[in-house]
């Protein structure tokens, strides 16, 4: 278990509605990446947040969008909801702001179902 | 664009046999590539490689890296039914992951 949690852990909405989807990182991480992984499929990139900036984005629309707090834990939010994004929403945390890569540990998962 | 491609997309084997997993990619300013292991819900970390040609191994699992050829491969012997699951490959690059779509491997006893 990585010590980061996601909620909820499933959650149903219909199409036009807007949900809102949290995680919190593991302790001693400042930077969180968000993933929508649909079935079948392997996760896709959304974006990343460092120390409460958005620090890269993935080819998601606007109405994808996040935040992450002074503790750093982080909400992405979707409006207008779509059936599309019936999917796996996965969130990983890591220690950012030093050089090379830094392993990302991966959250439970909000499993989105759109009606 | 970037693009990660693994292969199979599935696969069915007995216990015992050995399995090769496939990981090919093209993807501009590559730093490392990885493997994961996704069982239920979370991926886990198998392997981060960056260098050509130098095995990492866990157990049972090894992977390997060439730079030139573009690809990278997990072996897994000795198969138990409790190594099925999905097996992803990602790249690095900026501190992102980009994912394959995944490989599910299926052990059965």
């Amino acid at each position: 278990e990585t010590g980061v949690t996601q909620s909820p852990t499933h959650l149903i909405k219909t199409r036009g509605q807007q949900v809102t989807l949290r995680c919190s990182s593991q302790s001693g991480h400042n930077t969180v990446s968000w993933y929508q992984q649909a079935l079948g499929q392997g996760p896709q990139f959304i974006f990343q947040y460092y120390r409460e900036e958005e620090n890269g984005r993935g080819n998601f629309p606007p109405r994808f969008s996040g935040l992450q707090f002074p503790n750093y834990s982080s909400e992405l939010n979707v409006n207008a909801l779509e059936l599309d994004d019936s999917a796996l929403y996965l969130c990983a945390s890591s220690l950012g702001g030093t050089s090379g890569y830094n392993e990302q540990f991966f959250g439970p998962g909000t499993r989105l179902t759109v009606l | 664009e970037d693009k990660v491609v693994q292969s199979p997309l599935s696969l069915v084997v007995h216990e015992g046999d050995t399995v090769t997993l496939n990981c090919s990619y093209e993807v501009t300013n590559f730093r490392s590539l990885l493997w994961y292991k996704q069982e239920k819900k979370a991926p886990t970390f198998l392997f981060m490689l960056t260098s050509s040609g130098i095995e990492k191994k866990s157990g049972r699992l090894s992977s390997i890296l060439d730079k030139k050829e573009l690809f990278s491969i997990l072996n897994i012997t000795a198969t138990q039914t409790g190594d099925s699951a999905v097996y992803l490959c990602a790249v690095e690059r900026g501190g992102k992951l980009i994912f394959g779509q995944g490989t599910e491997l299926s052990v059965k006893p």
